[in-house]
């Protein structure tokens, strides 16, 4: 089936510094991803729809500046969280469509960041 | 905008009983697909319901779309520890809304 890799599992950061999260489609294609914050005993909320050679797609209330996005190819896409604070601290998911039914989606395992 | 609405938030089973979690939309969807996530782990993908009054089951699960496609439910027959974690509906209309999610307990 298909499998969506993501790295690292988890990361510990200082204020100020900039994290990068990398989420990979091992055996599909996948022009769309998605990355979802999730909070602690709540629900995935979508942050933006990553398009391959394109601009990402953000929801109303993220900022684009502080989440980057970059889907430089089929089957990579990066999330980079800028200038980390304690309130960024979260659960990041990725996740793609792998093709059964192309809006099914196949998650990562996550990236938990704790921001000190 | 679409909202995705799930109950109940929580639900604590005895061990061999039955239970039922129910997901409502407030627009019509394409289709409803509902997602597992364990304790610790990310959400992974149990089922997709598109037709209208459509009926899965899955062993001891089965899954309900509604004749307006506006809603659906999760029953679980005779609860197992397994089946521990949190049931997210998602409701597809142009984009994948997910509910809040149903945490389950169970108790031997």
């Amino acid at each position: 089936g298909a499998v969506v890799s993501q790295h690292p599992s988890w990361v510990i950061c200082k204020s100020g510094t900039s994290v990068k999260i990398e989420c990979r489609s091992l055996d599909f294609q996948a022009t769309t991803m998605f990355w979802y914050r999730q909070f602690p005993k709540q629900s995935l909320m979508l942050m933006a729809t990553s398009n391959e050679g394109s601009k990402a797609t953000y929801e109303q209330g993220v900022e684009k500046d502080k989440f980057l996005i970059n889907h430089a190819s089929l089957t990579l896409s990066t999330l980079t969280v800028t200038s980390a604070h304690p309130e960024d601290s979260s659960f990041y998911i990725c996740s793609a469509g792998a093709g059964n039914g192309a809006n099914v989606l196949t998650f990562g395992a996550g990236s938990r960041l704790t921001v000190l | 905008g679409q909202q995705v609405m799930q109950i109940p938030q929580y639900q604590h089973v005895q061990e061999g009983e039955d239970f039922t979690t129910y997901c409502n939309s407030s627009t019509t969807l394409s289709n409803i697909q509902w997602y597992k996530q364990r304790p610790g782990g990310h959400p992974v993908f149990l089922i997709q319901l598109v037709k209208s009054g459509e009926v899965k089951k899955q062993k001891r699960l089965t899954f309900q779309f509604g004749e307006a496609k506006k809603n659906s439910s999760l029953h679980i027959t005779a609860t197992q520890t397994t089946d521990v974690g949190t049931y997210f509906c998602a409701g597809y209309d142009y984009k994948l809304s997910f509910g809040a999610g149903t945490t389950v307990t169970v108790r031997a």
